[in-house]
């Protein structure tokens, strides 16, 4: 099946500083999410970006579909920033969805 | 709108009980997701319904685990007999269709499952 890796596994920032998180996947998709997962375990939707760019306030995203990888960015960092921060794709012709490990982010006030 | 609800939020229970997991999705949401998460695997998708349907069960660990959708409204997520490795944190999510190409999956609070 199609494979997924997130890096860096885990991040430590100072508050107000920037980030780059990667997801690599294995095969080609037509469905890409990024979430966020907060401290107290809720999975909260950040973007559906298959290709492209797209940004949200501090946060934005782009997915090169061709070479198979997306990137998230996360601009001045703020301490509720932290969690982790999933990839999940899911190839063409349905819907199953495949998660990755994951990036644990800690932002430090 | 009051988001994908599910319940209980925990559960406790003995080796070799039943447990029944439920989910309420988004309304007029037709697909419904079922995720299980664990340290050591991650999150995994169990199975997704569309319009009521089984679309994929393949992420069903074993015949333990059963799931069905009777209505739009409704969904539950069957363990009999549980065992301790059942122990995770059990998600549904629901989405809708006509968006899916531009929308994404929206997640409940999750179910924390504890089997002793």
């Amino acid at each position: 099946g199609i494979q997924v890796e997130q890096s860096p596994p885990d991040l430590i920032l100072q508050e107000g500083a920037n980030s780059t998180l990667r997801c690599n996947f294995s095969d080609s998709v037509n469905n890409l999410q990024w979430f966020h997962q907060n401290p107290w375990g809720q999975l909260i939707n950040l973007f559906y970006i298959p290709s492209g760019t797209k940004q949200n306030g501090r946060l934005s995203a782009t997915t090169v579909a061709t070479e198979r990888y997306s990137l998230l960015y996360i601009s001045s960092s703020q301490t509720t920033d932290s969690g982790v921060y999933f990839c999940a794709v899911a190839r063409y012709g349905g819907f199953k969805t495949i998660f990755g490990a994951g990036t644990r982010l800690f932002v430090k006030a | 709108d009051a988001g994908v609800i599910q319940s209980p939020r925990h559960e406790v229970t003995e080796m070799g009980q039943e447990v029944t997991l439920r989910c309420k999705p988004i309304s007029g949401h037709d697909y419904l997701f079922w995720y299980r998460q664990t340290m050591m695997r991650g999150l995994e998708l169990l199975i997704y319904f569309n319009n009521n349907v089984p679309i994929d069960d393949s992420g069903m660990p074993e015949d333990r685990f059963s799931a069905k959708m009777p209505n739009a409204s409704f969904s539950t997520l069957k363990i009999q007999p549980s065992e301790p490795r059942d122990s995770a944190v059990y998600f549904c999510a629901s989405s809708f269709s006509e968006r899916l190409s531009t929308d994404t999956q929206y997640f409940g609070p999750g179910t924390r499952l504890t089997v002793l």
